[in-house]
């Protein structure tokens, strides 16, 4: 089936440090990957997404690759900065399933301090 | 920028009550969807809608569970008899053809039933 499993939360960094949120997945099909933000008392927000293996993407600073070999879609920021603060959830939407449902990960909740 | 909006933004009911939960998807879209979130736990898929009728629901929709797009613009959930267990925050999403394109949420409802 499909299942996204990411890292565990919380997690709290100074300004400027570098973000890694570690996600893989597993599906039947050929997914699409997304990570999506949720800022505090606000819905599910796209940051980024990558519909194919290898592709890129990226918003805002952060990037993501699309790695088919290792079933993973990790989440990266080189500088983070106090308003960056939120919950981020990995998802995967599978192309080959009619109703394209999305499928969460935990979400990984961010706290960056000064 | 065109966005999903959900009234109410809080709702509060007893055990046993029916409630309706309201979204307006955006405009041009023609998929919708509800999902759950219960606090601390993964974003749960409930039910996908297209050309009014549903193409595909989880388990966690069972006969409590309606779905209805009664005017072209609104799309309701529905919960005949809420139980404690229902208390979650409760997602709306719309998306436009495309299976590679994302889903667009809204700030969700957040449903306590005591």
């Amino acid at each position: 089936g499909n299942s996204v499993t990411q890292m565990e939360g919380p997690v709290t960094l100074s300004e400027e440090a570098f973000l890694t949120i570690n996600c893989t997945y597993t599906a039947t099909g050929y997914p699409s990957l997304f990570w999506y933000v949720q800022y505090p008392g606000e819905g599910l927000q796209l940051l980024l997404k990558a519909t194919k293996a290898d592709d890129k993407g990226s918003n805002k600073g952060f990037e993501a690759t699309y790695r088919k070999e290792t079933t993973s879609f990790h989440l990266e920021k080189g500088s983070v900065q106090v308003s960056d603060s939120a919950v981020y959830f990995c998802a995967l939407s599978d192309q080959e399933n009619t109703g394209n449902q999305f499928y969460f990960g935990t979400g990984t909740s961010l706290t960056v301090i000064p | 920028e065109p966005e999903v909006t959900q009234t109410p933004s809080h709702q509060v009911t007893q055990m046993g009550q029916e409630v309706i939960l309201r979204c307006v998807p955006i405009s041009n879209h023609l998929y919708f969807y509800w999902y759950r979130q219960i606090l601390g736990q993964k974003v749960e898929f409930l039910v996908s809608f297209y050309n009014n009728e549903i193409s595909e629901k989880s388990e966690i929709f069972d006969d409590q569970f309606s779905v209805e797009r009664p005017d072209g613009s609104n799309f309701t959930l529905k919960i005949r008899s809420t139980k404690l267990e229902d208390s979650a925050m409760y997602f709306c999403a719309s998306r436009w053809d495309s299976p590679y394109n994302e889903q667009f949420f809204g700030p969700g409802t957040r449903l306590t039933v005591l």
